[in-house]
């Protein structure tokens, strides 16, 4: 079982315009919520997180929005840049029991910011 | 600050032989994760070490995959024998603390399995 899923395997966007990557959960036991970019032969390096507590956060251009009734999360990147093209990977962390503080990711979706 | 080192980066067997990934985490931190990263799939822990200890390896199929931290800072992962469906990338990570530091990621191995 799929416990975090990301439905859109990739997302084509023009510079200067908003990306809106979405993530979905069906699991109510994780207390944060992160966001992995990753590059081509690179790992994935930490973006932005939120709380469970929390509905948005944001630092500079991310946003990342938390609806708990949904189980959803988005991230938003305003403006877009060529240099944010790249996987994008929704993680969740476990609150407890033998599932705390581990990390669930979803399958990724892969950002193209076109010039 | 150096990052997270793996090595090979790349590596191509045949099924039925073994392979061993080598890692050397971020000086200090004291926790070191293995992750499985199946094509079109996001990252599986595999293993969790706190120092030298196991903390977590319920994802970690023991008949043929082992790990060690020995001295609790560098770790190697190995598979004996491998299978088809364990071409993957193999990705370390490591984290000051255990449970809620962010998880610093090394570039993986990228393992071929013919």
């Amino acid at each position: 079982d799929q416990q975090v899923k990301q439905n859109s395997p990739s997302l084509s966007v023009q510079e200067g315009r908003i990306s809106i990557l979405n993530c979905d959960y069906t699991n109510s036991m994780f207390d944060y919520f992160l966001w992995y970019k990753k590059y081509p032969a690179e790992g994935p390096t930490f973006l932005i997180s939120i709380s469970s507590i929390k509905d948005k956060n944001e630092d500079g251009r991310f946003t990342v929005f938390l609806n708990k009734s949904a189980k959803h999360l988005s991230l938003h990147i305003v403006p877009s840049q060529p240099g944010d093209s790249a996987v994008y990977f929704c993680a969740a962390r476990g609150a407890g029991g033998t599932s705390y503080g581990k990390l669930t990711f979803g399958q990724g979706t892969i950002l193209t910011v076109h010039p | 600050e150096a990052g997270v080192a793996q090595s090979p980066r790349y590596k191509i067997i045949e099924k039925r032989q073994s392979v061993a990934f080598w890692c050397n985490p971020i000086s200090g931190h004291a926790t070191l994760y293995w992750y499985q990263q199946i094509l079109g799939q996001g990252p599986k822990l595999l293993i969790q070490f706190q120092n030298n200890g196991v903390v977590d390896d319920s994802q970690l199929p023991k008949d043929r995959f082992s790990a060690e931290r020995l001295k609790g800072v560098d770790s190697t992962l190995k598979i004996q024998p491998a299978k088809l469906e364990d071409s993957a990338v193999y990705l370390c990570a490591s984290s000051l603390a255990a449970y809620t530091d962010t998880q610093y990621f090394g570039p993986g191995t990228r393992l071929t399995v013919l």
